[in-house]
């Protein structure tokens, strides 16, 4: 067990929709990062946010947007949506940047 | 931007049997590590390799971080049912800083009992 915790496990949305997911770290995990996984594909790095501050950001265009919180909480917005953006959102969270990374068990997020 | 090409995307092999999985960056690597993820479930870290040429083993799997550190592989001898899922490498061009691991497209590995 990882003490991640993410909510939803599946959300159904339709394309030009807005959504919110939501991830909770391991107490004193002051680092979280957000990747998205396609299907049989490898976890992609969407952006890391480090002592509520966006730390590095992937390949991904601002419609991906998130915010941590003092609480070891953290959120990935994501703005019209698109059928792409069908895929398992993962959270994983770390101690200060340069550690392993602990990961939650997704959000599984459909588009159509 | 930096690619990571992992090797081979699938493998069935019967158990007992060994299993090789590589991973190969296009750049030098601060770091690699190792993820293994089952059906539907999330990656769990394995282990990171950190120095050039480095070796390290956990029960029947051994790791192998290569001497340009641009290369790596992991390696599981006699093959257990258990050892169902994904392996994926995890590479961290930087050091310090965000780890912003980038990860291969992994190895689906299926033991047949």
């Amino acid at each position: 067990e990882t003490g991640v915790t993410q909510s939803p496990t599946h959300l159904i949305k339709t394309r030009g929709q807005q959504v919110t997911l939501r991830c909770s770290s391991q107490s004193g995990h002051n680092t979280v990062s957000w990747y998205q996984q396609a299907l049989g594909q490898g976890p992609q790095f969407i952006f890391q946010y480090y002592r509520e501050e966006e730390n590095g950001r992937g390949n991904f265009p601002p419609r991906f947007s998130g915010l941590q919180f003092p609480n070891y909480s953290s959120e990935l917005n994501v703005n019209a949506l698109e059928l792409d953006d069908s895929a398992l959102y993962l959270c994983a969270s770390t101690i200060d940047r340069s550690e392993k990374l602990f990961f939650g068990s997704g959000t599984q997020l459909s588009v159509l | 931007g930096q690619q990571v090409m992992q090797i081979p995307q699938y493998q069935h092999v019967q158990e007992g049997e060994d299993f090789t999985t590589y991973c190969n960056s296009s750049t030098t690597l601060s770091n690699i590590q190792w993820y293994k993820q089952r059906p539907g479930g999330h990656p769990v870290f394995l282990i990171q390799l950190v120095k050039s040429g480095e070796v390290k083993k956990q029960k029947r799997l051994t790791f192998q971080f290569g001497e340009a550190k641009k290369n790596s592989s992991l390696h599981i001898t006699a093959t257990q049912t258990t050892d169902v899922g994904t392996y994926f490498c995890a590479a961290d061009p930087t050091s310090g800083s965000a780890r912003q691991l980038t990860f291969g497209s992994g190895t689906q590995l299926t033991v047949l009992p």
